[in-house]
């Protein structure tokens, strides 16, 4: 079962450079959400989608843009990479099927350094 | 907007000990309330859940937690840990609201004695 499968794991770019983080889900989930995890704050949602096509902002969502072009794909995109935009992101899943309290299921993360 | 507070950054304590981590939450409703763990270079794993009923709630891993209205507390416990338990843990309250989103604390990282 994979689950919840982020790409890349490691990155690093330099000031300026753009890029795309892919996850994954092979759950049929209809809600994905985008993290970044920073010392002593942790998990703050970037954005969110809650099915194909359709995407909003979370609490963080300056200098990421996102898309939901398939169901089980979500794409979180940085146009002009920046040091404060080193942090740890995870992609997170859940299904609204059995009611709000499902639980969300987190990929392993990827590890992203601006210098 | 809902809010979590973990007061407690960094907690040590010896294996075989007890251990009880602090979560109050701030939501105008009946929250939904989640407790993850997060091993070193991992994901997060979901320990145990609250959304309605009996207030103690069982998870996995040995661990408990109990919803407490009156002070807007989710306090996760274990009787006794195991070096295995080293980790960071998340407190998390659900919105009912469209999108369903989590709001995380800032997490306490646990260290184990031996």
């Amino acid at each position: 079962n994979a689950g919840v499968t982020q790409t890349p794991k490691f990155r690093v770019l330099k000031t300026g450079q753009s890029m795309t983080l892919l996850c994954a889900q092979d759950m049929n989930h209809e809600y994905m959400y985008w993290y970044r995890q920073d010392p002593g704050m942790g998990l703050r949602l970037i954005h969110y989608s809650v099915g194909e096509g359709t995407t909003a902002k979370g609490e963080v969502p300056d200098g990421y843009n996102v898309s939901r072009l398939k169901k089980q794909n979500f794409l979180l995109g940085l146009e002009s990479a920046a040091p404060s935009q080193t942090s740890v992101y995870f992609c997170a899943s859940r299904t609204v099927r059995g009611g709000a309290n499902t639980e969300a299921f987190f990929g392993q993360g990827t590890r992203l350094t601006v210098v | 907007a809902q809010s979590v507070t973990q007061p407690d950054i960094h907690i040590t304590v010896s294996e075989g000990a007890s251990l009880e981590l602090r979560c109050n939450y701030s939501y105008g409703a009946t929250p939904y309330l989640f407790w993850y763990v997060q091993s070193p270079g991992q994901g997060l794993q979901l320990l145990l859940k609250y959304f309605s009923g009996d207030t103690l709630v069982q998870g996995i891993k040995g661990f408990e937690a109990e919803f407490k209205r009156s002070q807007s507390s989710f306090n996760l416990r274990k009787p006794s840990v195991h070096w295995s338990d080293a980790a960071e843990y998340f407190c998390a309250v659900g919105a009912r609201a469209a999108g369903n989103k989590l709001t995380f604390g800032g997490g306490t990282r646990v260290l184990v004695k031996p």
